[in-house]
């Protein structure tokens, strides 16, 4: 079965800090890979995916992820941090077993101090 | 193009009572996903549907939770005869196949 895990529960940071949020996955087949964004009493936001080809993609507010296979993981990264980045922070995984449907990890919550 | 719309955005209910949310899809996907989010946790799969089928609903409650997507209208999750533990977020996604565009949730509170 397939899974997600989010290592850290809470990240707080400073303002213009660098980030990295992790991300681990297990599935013994192809995925697709996820991180969305969810601001307080808000929907979900696609930050980013990994579909195929290049492992480090680039998404919205100056994220970035990085694909490796070999570990599993699927990191969020963000060189320097906003206050407005202030959210929980979910990845995600699809296999095309069952139909696509999209396994969540349990979120991060990132907190970015002044 | 519209995004995945549902509604209502906000149900209170007394406990007892009846929910319905639904979710309209955007133009051209005939798969919906619904997902429920507790309080402070992450958002579990509930249900995969296509139109007049369930395809998948191993993440549904065995009593009280039902859901429906017609050939018409939107797609309808139903719970009965609801309780406290039935307060969350409730998201719907909808695709072609693949990757999932979420609505912006309907936030159930029980009384």
């Amino acid at each position: 079965a397939q899974s997600v895990t989010q290592l850290d529960s809470q990240v707080p940071v400073f303002e213009e800090a660098p980030v990295e949020l992790r991300c681990n996955y297990s599935s013994s087949v192809s995925v697709y890979l996820f991180w969305y964004v969810q601001y307080p009493n808000q929907g979900l936001q696609l930050l980013l995916k990994y579909l195929s080809g290049s492992t480090l993609v680039k998404g919205i507010n100056g994220f970035e992820a990085e694909f490796n296979k070999s570990q599993t993981s699927f990191h969020l990264r963000k060189p320097s941090v906003h206050i407005s980045d202030t959210a929980e922070y979910f990845c995600a995984v699809i296999t095309n077993t069952g139909g696509f449907k999209t396994i969540f990890g349990a979120g991060t919550r990132l907190f970015v101090k002044a | 193009n519209a995004g995945v719309m549902q509604n209502p955005r906000h149900l209170v209910r007394r406990r007892g009572q009846e929910a319905r949310l639904r979710c309209s899809p955007m133009k051209g996907h005939s798969h919906v996903y619904w997902y429920r989010q507790l309080p402070e946790e992450g958002l579990k799969f509930m249900v995969y549907l296509q139109k007049e089928n369930i395809i998948d609903e191993s993440g549904m409650p065995k009593e009280r939770f039902s859901a429906e997507f017609p050939k018409e209208g939107p797609s309808i999750l139903r719970i009965q005869q609801v309780v406290r533990g039935d307060s969350a977020a409730y998201f719907c996604a909808s695709s072609r196949q693949g990757e999932e565009y979420f609505g912006p949730g309907t936030r159930l509170t029980v009384l």
